[in-house]
């Protein structure tokens, strides 16, 4: 059973333009939320998180929006660049900050068109 | 500074084999975790030690599975009679809590 789900496979977008890809969870003990990216034959970059007592974090051009009610969580990145196209990973832990296991979704692949 | 490392960075095995995967992780990092990719799938954890013990080894599959972290710092996840399921990249995170986890590279591992 999927605690951690990115329904949308994949996403394309324009150069320049918002992309929004978002996330769903379905255990409510979840706390701490984060977004990796990944490269073909890399291991997964952190980029960025968001505690449940908080319902938005913004770091340059990434903010992440939490909504606890709906267990929905969204990654907007804006402008996008080609260089952000990757498969983007939705996490969640049990525990506040990362000291705990993390289940992770199945990723969504992003391409950016220049 | 160094990130996590990983070797190999590929491992082809036959069924039945036993195989062992290398995890060094950043100098000073007291939490070390390792997670297994399937294709099209998310990372799946294993198991997490906090030091040179394992606080949570809920996520291995079963007992063909071992870790090991004896001086806490590199690890070792071994793997018994391998079986073809078993073929996955498998990747490996360190930490210093409270601070976000940093993964290795993987290694991929196929079971022909």
């Amino acid at each position: 059973d999927q605690q951690v789900k990115q329904n949308s496979p994949s996403l394309s977008v324009q150069e320049g333009r918002i992309s929004i890809l978002n996330c769903d969870y379905t255990n409510s003990m979840f706390d701490y939320f984060l977004w990796y990216k990944k490269y073909p034959a890399e291991g997964p970059t952190f980029l960025i998180s968001i505690s449940s007592i908080k319902d938005k974090n913004e770091d340059g051009r990434f903010t992440v929006f939490l909504n606890k009610s709906a267990k929905h969580l969204s990654l907007h990145i804006v402008p996008s660049q080609p260089g952000d196209s990757a498969v983007y990973f939705c996490a969640a832990s049990v525990i506040p900050g990362a000291n705990s296991k993390l289940t992770f979704g199945k990723g969504i692949t992003l391409s950016v068109r220049p | 500074g160094a990130g996590v490392s990983q070797t190999p960075s590929n491992k082809v095995t036959e069924k039945g084999k036993y195989v062992e995967l290398r995890c060094d992780p950043i100098s000073g990092h007291t939490a070390l975790y390792w997670y297994r990719q399937s294709l099209g799938q998310g990372p799946e954890f294993l198991i997490y030690f906090q030091g040179t013990g394992a606080a949570d080894d809920s996520g291995l599959p079963n007992d063909r599975f071992f870790a090991v972290r004896p001086e806490g710092s590199v690890s070792t996840l071994k793997i018994q009679r391998t079986e073809r399921g078993d073929s996955a990249v498998y990747l490996c995170a360190s930490s210093s809590p409270p601070d976000t986890q940093y993964f290795g590279p993987g290694t991929r591992l196929t079971v022909l």
